[in-house]
């Protein structure tokens, strides 16, 4: 079975440019999730959406972040100017939306480097 | 708020050592807990679940089992392997709110 997949694995760029970060869900998933993950930081959840709709983008770390998705199989993750401060591995999850027991299912990320 | 508190690491074990990484949670309410495992380059996996008091999830020799009177959610195993090297993290979802654990890391050595 496929999971969830991301694209890219890495991304090396520099500061002002515009990065964007794709996933693809688990096929029949209606729940995902993008976090970001830094030594200092841990893992942080920064958006995440049901049925395609955002539900809790409290975690977005200013407007130069914004995420998107516009069908069930497709969601982006777009950083508009980068600064080097945002160089994390960014993860994408998805999981069935059902009463809080069912598991995330994680891409392997993508890690940026915003030079 | 719904929070997670685990053990900090990083842990040194071992191979054949016992293994506790301890995890207790803050919650109202009945939250399903779990334990995530990240492997260098890769993604959290799911290692095992529990979803009511007394449960206990189970997987490849590790065992968690859901306290609520204790509100604790520790992770063990009998005996460690090299392979076993690698981030933990303990996690509760409470419709929907997924809330993790700073991760402990884990190393067993030959």
């Amino acid at each position: 079975d496929a999971g969830v997949i991301q694209s890219p694995r890495h991304e090396v760029t520099e500061m002002g440019q515009e990065v964007t970060l794709r996933c693809k869900p688990i096929s029949g998933h209606n729940s995902l999730f993008w976090y970001r993950q830094t030594m200092m930081r841990g893992l942080e959840l920064l958006i995440y959406f049901n049925n395609n709709v955002p539900i809790d983008d409290s975690g977005m770390p200013e407007d130069r972040f914004s995420a998107k998705m516009p069908n069930a199989s497709f969601s982006t993750l777009k950083i508009q100017p980068s600064e080097p401060r945002d160089s994390a591995v960014y993860f994408c999850a998805s999981s069935l939306m059902g009463g809080g027991n069912q598991p995330q299912h994680f891409g392997d990320g993508t890690r940026l480097s915003i030079l | 708020g719904n929070s997670v508190t685990q053990m900090e690491g990083p842990v040194t074990l071992s191979e054949e050592a016992f293994l506790t990484i301890n995890c207790t949670y803050t919650a109202t309410g009945y939250p399903s807990l779990f334990w995530y495992v990240q492997y260098p380059g890769e993604g959290l996996q799911l290692l095992l679940k529990a979803t009511k008091a007394d449960d206990k999830g189970s997987n490849k020799g590790f065992e968690a089992t859901y306290r609520k009177e204790t509100t604790s959610f520790h992770l063990e195993k009998g005996s460690v392997q090299v392979s076993d090297s690698a981030v933990y993290f303990c996690a509760l979802d409470q419709r929907n709110d997924m809330r993790f654990g700073a991760g402990t890391r884990l190393t067993v050595k030959p």
